[in-house]
């Protein structure tokens, strides 16, 4: 069964503070690993799609990177704005979307 | 309208009431998935549509109906739920089950 770990389950930082969300995963067949933001009461957002070790995609301060057993999204001088749950989702052969818990962040002046 | 909606937005019902759940996508794509998010748990799975046909049903129960008359359309029947179903319902859209994008969500509240 696909599996997937985010950590840390909350992150607290100040603006300017850069930092790394993980996402480990098990995956049977990875197809794709997906970056999603998710602000309160609100369906998530697409961010990334990452197919293969080695690969990294890049929008404004975001930057997602991809190893064959996790994933790192690096934020670099976040902003307020970037509050938000940012979820990480695989699909493998089974072609189904497992999804993590989240990290939830919060980012302060 | 772009990309996925959802209406309504927010639904409470009764345990004996029947209400309908619906997404529209205009993104073109040929699959159609119903999500169900509670609190502190990840999005759980429900069902999938490709191209009008169900595809998965995650051991939902049958209390929740679904119903995909084409492949721009999506509705969720709901019938005699409990409370344990209040949740956060997403509806998404992909083409060929590639990277799916969500609509904003139904907050439904069952007394």
């Amino acid at each position: 069964e696909d599996q997937v770990t985010q950590s840390p389950e909350a992150l607290r930082l100040q603006e300017g503070e850069s930092s790394s969300l993980n996402c480990s995963y098990t995956v049977s067949g990875l197809r794709g690993l997906f970056w999603y933001r998710q602000d309160p009461g609100k369906g998530p957002e697409f961010l990334f799609t990452l197919y293969s070790a080695g690969e990294e995609k890049e929008k404004e301060r975001l930057k997602a990177t991809l190893t064959k057993k996790e994933s790192f999204l690096h934020i670099t001088a976040p902003k307020p704005e970037d509050s938000a749950t940012y979820l990480c989702a695989v699909t493998g052969t089974a072609s189904k979307l497992t999804f993590g818990t989240g990290t939830r962040l919060q980012v302060t002046l | 309208e772009t990309g996925v909606t959802q209406t309504p937005r927010h639904l409470v019902m009764g345990m004996t009431n029947k209400k309908s759940l619906k997404c529209e996508q205009h993104l073109g794509h040929n699959a159609m998935y119903w999500y169900k998010q509670s609190a502190k748990k990840p999005l759980e799975l429900m069902f999938v549509y490709n191209f009008k046909e169900q595809t998965e049903n995650n051991s939902v129960p049958s209390r929740f109906s679904p119903e995909c008359p084409n492949s721009s359309h999506l509705f969720l029947h709901l019938h005699t739920l409990q409370p344990e179903d209040s949740a956060l319902y997403l509806c998404a859209s992909s083409q060929e089950l590639d990277t799916q994008y969500f609509g904003p969500g139904t907050r439904l509240t069952v007394l």
